[in-house]
Order: structure tokens, then sequence, then C-alpha cells
């Protein structure tokens, strides 16, 4: 089966701390992957998608970064974090074009 | 940027009401609508995946529309049960043709009074 881990799930950063955010797949191959985050009030946005090793595409700019250094691993990185980069982050995956995303259970990152 | 927009941004209604809610796009190049619920303190969970113009899918109370024509979609839900609060969230994926992409909409926030 199909299965997707995100940790941690709660952080506390201080501001122009670094991070960084993992998530893997198991159960499938070659995913589309996503990091999205929802700031205080917020919709859900999307910050990085993946659609194989080594091929990010960003959404929006930020101060953050994401790499696939294997097929079924996606990280969501910052050098300095900012009070701004506070919020909900969820990793995502889908199968094809065609089939639904599956969620992590988020991590809640609050910088300081 | 595609712009998704959603509405109303919330809904209250009583149990046993029947709602619908809004996603409208501008475009139909992409590859796929897809529909999300979410509860809180829970991650997003898939409710349908629709593709060509016409399309209807149903889950129990829960059915959905699209029109790509117009650039719309509809969900509803028939007997709202409080357990169906949540947020609603829509969004295309492969927008613009670039297949990776997913982004959503707003989301309606539901609340359903027993």
């Amino acid at each position: 089966s199909q299965t997707i881990h995100q940790w941690p799930a709660t952080l506390v950063q201080p501001v122009g701390s670094p991070l960084s955010l993992e998530c893997t797949v198991e159960g499938t191959s070659n995913p589309n992957l996503y990091w999205y985050r929802q700031a205080a009030g917020r919709g859900l946005q999307l910050l990085f998608y993946s659609v194989g090793i080594g091929q990010i595409s960003s959404e929006v700019p930020q101060n953050l970064s994401a790499s696939r250094p294997q097929d079924r691993q996606f990280i969501l990185s910052s050098k300095k974090l900012l009070l701004s980069d506070s919020g909900f982050y969820l990793c995502a995956y889908t199968g094809t074009a065609y089939t639904e995303a599956f969620f992590g259970q988020g991590t809640r990152l609050t910088v300081v | 940027i595609l712009n998704v927009e959603q509405s109303p941004q919330s809904l209250h209604v009583q149990e046993g009401d029947s709602t619908n809610f809004t996603c409208s796009f501008p475009s139909s190049n992409f590859y796929a609508l897809h529909w999300y619920r979410w509860e809180t303190a829970k991650s997003p969970e898939a409710l349908f995946v629709m593709t060509l113009n016409g399309d209807e899918k149903k889950k129990g109370r829960i059915s959905a529309t699209l029109n790509t024509k117009e650039g719309y979609s509809y969900l509803y839900i028939k007997g709202s049960q409080p357990e169906d609060s949540a947020t609603y969230l829509c969004a295309p994926k492969g927008y613009g043709g670039s297949q990776g992409n997913l982004i959503f909409g707003k989301g309606t926030k539901l609340s359903v009074k027993p």
C-alpha cells in the first residue's frame, strides 16, 4: 500500500536558524511530490512541486528551497528562517496526472 | 499564476439542509479538477477527480459536476450532517500543460449545526 511520511510534526525555531523538513513516500514509484504551506488565516499555497529526481518547480519566490535527492524523498529547506515562514506545512504526492493527492500529517512551524 | 476562486468563503447551515459550493477557474487547460475535504487538525482527503466536461461524480450524499467550457465545478451536499463540517478545497491539476502542478483555491468552510 502507498503511504507518505512527513516529519517533524511540530517545530519551534528562532529567526535566522536553518530549516529542514523531510517527506518520504512508500509503495509507489516516480510520484509527483508537493510542498504546501498554510499561513494563519490563509489558504493552501503551493510552494514547490517535483515531477522527477532533481526536477523542482517553484511557484512562489521566497527564502525556501526544495530538493529531491531520491525518487521518493522530498526535502524543504531554508538557510535562514523569517517570522513570516511560520505556518502549517504539508507534503503530498500524486501517482499520475489523473489520480488524487495524498497528504502527509503536516508540520506546524513556529518561528520565534 | 492560476487564480482558483471558491465561493462562498464560509457557509453555516442547519443539519438536514442541502448546500452547494462553486469552484471557478479561468481556463480549461488542465488535466483534471480535484475536490478535497479538509477537517480541522487533519490532512486533506480526496473526494473526487474529474477530467471531462460534463463529468458528474457521487460519493454518498456528496456529488460534484464539472463544466470546463465555462470554467466551473459545483460540489453538492445533500442533507448536511454535523460531520460534514470541514473546509472543501478544489484544485486544477496540471494547469497550463505543466503536468505536475496542483493549485488549490482558498476553500469553502462549511459549518453544520445540529
